[in-house]
């Protein structure tokens, strides 16, 4: 595809609920990003991908955020038993190769808001 | 938690004028980039400044780096409508993640 994609781009959750958001790269992207906006914010880290490898899950901010690549292409993040605190904008990132100089190129975001 | 902050947190200027905004850090880096997001394209990355440049041009946009000063500065010249966003500076922590700076939100008035 042209860039990278995401869906939902709007999520209305009650508390208590299972959330999964999808993040499907750009075609060829090694690394992949989640990243965890609040409004007013910048975007702050939650996990790293290169292929299917989770190399760094240090941003994840409990045990209820899971993050997952199996393929090494598409990966969900997935909140569970979702908290008012968990509201706002996920962003997914790619990159072609993994080096600290390659461009980022970031997706739209799904906008999570839990009631 | 954000490591780099964006001064002023706000802008507003008229069409046509120049636009500045600053970044300071608390660590060594490698490189600093400025990224731009506006609710119909989302975050965009702008440009990338190495650790050994001091100045970089592209098109309206010209970035600063003062790295004995641990800061770096984004000026827009003869802004535009379309220029209204946040801008974010960035940098890389070890080799992937980005830390973002809390932004600066811009407004050009017609």
């Amino acid at each position: 595809g042209a860039g990278v994609s995401q869906s939902p781009r709007y999520k209305v959750a009650k508390r208590g609920q299972d959330v999964a958001l999808r993040c499907d790269p750009i075609s060829g992207h090694v690394s992949l990003f989640w990243y965890q906006q609040a409004l007013g914010q910048g975007p702050e880290f939650l996990t790293y991908f290169q292929n299917e490898a989770q190399l760094d899950k240090s941003g994840l901010p409990s045990d209820r955020f899971f993050a997952e690549r199996p393929e090494g292409s598409v990966s969900t993040l997935k909140i569970q038993r979702t908290q008012q605190e968990d509201s706002a904008v996920y962003l997914c990132a790619s990159s072609f190769l993994a080096g600290e100089g390659d461009t980022q190129y970031f997706g739209p975001g799904t906008r999570l808001t839990v009631l | 938690s954000q490591q780099g902050e964006e001064d002023p947190q706000a802008l507003s200027i008229q069409e046509g004028e120049n636009a500045t905004m600053n970044c300071s850090y608390k660590t060594s880096i490698n490189n600093l980039q400025w990224y731009r997001q506006n609710s119909g394209r989302g975050l965009v990355h702008l440009i990338l400044i190495r650790s050994n440049e001091r100045e970089k041009h592209s098109g309206r946009l010209r970035v600063t780096l003062d790295t004995s000063k641990k800061s770096s500065s984004l000026l827009i010249t003869a802004s535009r409508a379309a220029d209204t966003a946040s801008y974010f500076c960035a940098r890389p922590e070890g080799a992937q993640k980005l830390v973002f700076g809390q932004g600066t939100r811009l407004t050009i008035n017609p």
